[in-house]
């Protein structure tokens, strides 16, 4: 089955506890991209890549790291989390950001950093 | 960048037909998404336009005047597992091409 699947789905951490939530899809997308949702704000993108080792910020990356070793596999890290940083995280993928291809969904990671 | 203005909330009855507007304004446009969101879950894609005009899908249409920055999304004899956001994402003429969402508009729909 065609996914983007996350983990974990639920966590609650600590202030300055480093940790890193992980983002697979299985449809060899070239495009991939984080995103943070919200109360009243939207879906708000973190970073994003267009393939293998090419990365570059969002609108939001401020505490925030991520990587692409692999064409399938697109970690965010947070190196020390605080609690503005507690949201829904959302991960995506696509074939390609031109054309029209839309964004498929992983089903969130709800973080809360106390 | 983008500006993206999308109503916060609507309600309407179930069998009934409503359309939630989005404008943007872009420094170039290259095509507009729509997105699906049931609450606590991830948004699915619903249509895609990039010409001026109606794209019809079985009970949702969507609309796009490039010229006045419009869009909008027509959902028809709504059913109550309609209730959910809906994201409207316009998307950039080079540079990136990526879509940028508006806050959404969360439909809620009643018997």
């Amino acid at each position: 089955e065609a996914q983007v699947t996350q983990n974990p789905r639920y966590l609650i951490t600590v202030t300055g506890k480093k940790l890193t939530v992980t983002c697979s899809q299985n449809m060899n997308h070239e495009y991939m991209s984080w995103y943070r949702q919200d109360p009243g704000l939207g879906l708000r993108q973190i970073y994003y890549s267009m393939n293998v080792e090419v990365t570059d910020k969002g609108d939001v990356p401020e505490g925030y790291k991520v990587s692409r070793k692999e064409k399938r596999n697109f970690p965010l890290i947070l190196e020390s989390p605080s609690p503005n940083q507690t949201s829904l995280y959302f991960c995506a993928s696509s074939l390609s950001i031109t054309g029209i291809h839309e964004q498929y969904f992983g089903p969130g990671t709800r973080l809360t950093v106390t | 960048g983008q500006n993206i203005d999308q109503p916060t909330e609507m309600t309407a009855t179930e069998g009934a037909i409503v359309q939630i507007n989005c404008t943007y304004q872009t420094s170039g446009f290259n095509g507009l998404f729509w997105y699906q969101q049931h609450a606590g879950e991830a948004p699915t894609f619903l249509s895609y336009n990039v010409l001026d005009g109606l794209e019809e899908k079985g009970r949702f249409s969507s609309f796009l005047s490039r010229s006045k920055g419009y869009s909008y999304l027509l959902l028809k004899e709504l059913q109550m597992k309609d209730s959910a956001s809906y994201l409207c994402a316009p998307r950039a003429v080079g540079g990136s091409y990526i879509p940028t969402f508006g806050r959404g508009t969360s439909l809620i729909v009643h018997p």
